[in-house]
């Protein structure tokens, strides 16, 4: 199957500062990445949809200006937590299709953002 | 706007018996997939099984298998022969075309050695 990585796994960082967490797709083009949010025992939220060279969707509720998001090429998006703050501690999972396999998302591994 | 509805929190099963997760959907389409997605201790979440609504014929790989009952908008998952390996959280997800897919509650699976 196709491959997702995302970096880094696990960051912590200071109340205030912001965060960058990279998504790849490594052997395919992704023209539409995903980024979820997941709580603790809770299911997956999708937060935005990254479209390659043009602006990010959100979805309802979502900051915009808080979580960044950038698609500048076919295998890389990030998400920019910016200002972040311990309410904004959560996991974090990219995702991307290839085109191949009708509506099948593949996945990163997660980040784990924690803010002290 | 679709609905994924898994009704099952938590279920458990001894090792090398059979158990099987329930899942509902709402849609207005014809048009779909449905998907069964695991996500181990790891996080990583892994596609278990697919199903293409226009086809009848119930998905099928290896151990797991689907009951696809497109009327009453259900989706099930079965797990024959259960093993250690397979505790982890279990997603029921609907997806359309290259939209994104909607994800389910969740349910907890335990194996019982």
């Amino acid at each position: 199957g196709a491959v997702v990585s995302q970096h880094p796994s696990r960051v912590i960082c200071k109340s205030g500062t912001s965060v960058k967490i990279e998504c790849r797709s490594l052997d395919f083009q992704a023209t539409t990445m995903f980024w979820y949010r997941q709580f603790p025992k809770q299911s997956l939220m999708l937060m935005a949809t990254s479209n390659e060279g043009s602006k990010a969707t959100y979805e309802q509720g979502v900051e915009k200006d808080k979580f960044l998001i950038n698609h500048a090429s076919l295998t890389l998006s990030t998400l920019t937590v910016t200002s972040a703050h311990p309410e904004d501690s959560s996991f974090y999972i990219c995702s991307a299709r290839t085109g191949s396999e009708p509506g099948e998302l593949f996945f990163g591994e997660g980040s784990r953002l924690t803010v002290l | 706007a679709q609905t994924v509805t898994q009704s099952q929190p938590e279920m458990s099963v001894q090792e090398a018996e059979t158990v099987t997760l329930s899942c509902t959907y709402d849609t207005s389409e014809s048009d779909y997939y449905l998907f069964w997605y695991k996500q181990p201790p790891s996080r990583q979440m892994i596609l278990v099984i697919r199903q293409e609504a226009y086809k009848q014929q119930n998905a099928t790989e290896n151990r797991f298998s689907v009951n696809f009952q497109k009327a009453a908008k259900s989706f099930s998952l079965k797990i024959s022969d259960s093993q250690l390996g397979d505790a982890a959280m279990y997603f029921c997800a609907y997806g359309q075309g290259a939209q994104k897919l909607v994800f389910g509650q969740g349910t907890r699976l335990t194996i019982n050695p």
